[in-house]
């Protein structure tokens, strides 16, 4: 079965850079149109995209977020990576990966991590 | 920064029925399919419908998606307290070449 796992740190200081680190299992990111996904979601708001990476590298990013984001992947290792720069205290929030789905001409993200909880604060 | 606008919440007894309604544009639910994603409070969000109506295996068919030209539905009948949660629609924009959710919904059971 698909499963997804987020990890790094819980808390992060103004101007730093967030590093969260997705580790997954039951799928292949060299299989034909899969991607893995990133979101977020502020306490108490709504869910916000922030990234898709898939299996021929492509990148996609939030416009509105684009100059903070890099999304990687390491095939071998089963990882996909979100670095985030220049992290504020409105940055704060539950960060989840997904498993976008694998069939061409829809996005739909069919498998969540548990999420991690990322405060920004001095 | 959600171009989906969905009411923020919609209630209904035991038994009866809802809807919960995801309004956008032709960049994103005109010319694109619509998933409908649940979370359960304190939880992750759930994959619910996909391809406007279609449900994932283990989803019961109380639960139904569609689609009539820039808005999207999601309709649950036969509504338990176990569906209280909030209900988010996606769906990828064309124009902002990335994938939008709506505002979200809170669903109660009265």
């Amino acid at each position: 079965q698909i499963t997804l796992k987020e990890s790094g740190p819980t808390l992060v200081k103004p101007t730093q850079t967030l590093t969260l680190t997705c580790t997954f299992s039951g799928f292949s990111l060299s299989t034909s149109h899969v991607g893995v996904g990133w979101i977020r979601q502020p306490p108490g708001k709504a869910l916000e995209w922030l990234a898709v990476i898939y299996w021929d590298d492509d990148k996609r990013y939030s416009p509105f977020l684009k100059s903070r984001l890099t999304i990687t992947k390491d095939t071998s290792k089963n990882q996909v990576v979100l670095t985030m720069t220049n992290m504020d205290p409105v940055d704060t929030g539950t960060y989840y990966c997904a498993h976008r789905g694998p069939v061409p001409g829809t996005v739909y993200f069919d498998y969540w991590g548990q999420g991690t909880l990322v405060t920004v604060s001095s | 920064q959600s171009v989906l606008t969905q009411p923020p919440s919609v209630s209904a007894a035991p038994g009866q029925k809802v809807t919960i309604s995801c309004s956008g544009s032709s960049a994103n639910i005109g010319n694109n399919y619509v998933s409908w994603y649940q979370q359960l409070p304190g939880t992750a969000p759930k994959f619910f419908i996909y391809d406007n109506s279609k449900r994932p295996s283990g989803i019961p068919d109380r639960f139904s998606g569609s689609k009539s030209g820039t808005s999207a539905t999601l309709g649950i009948t036969g509504l338990q307290t176990g569906d209280e949660a909030d209900y988010y629609c996606g769906t990828w924009d064309s124009s902002l070449n990335g994938f939008v959710f709506g505002t979200g919904t809170r669903v109660t059971v009265l």
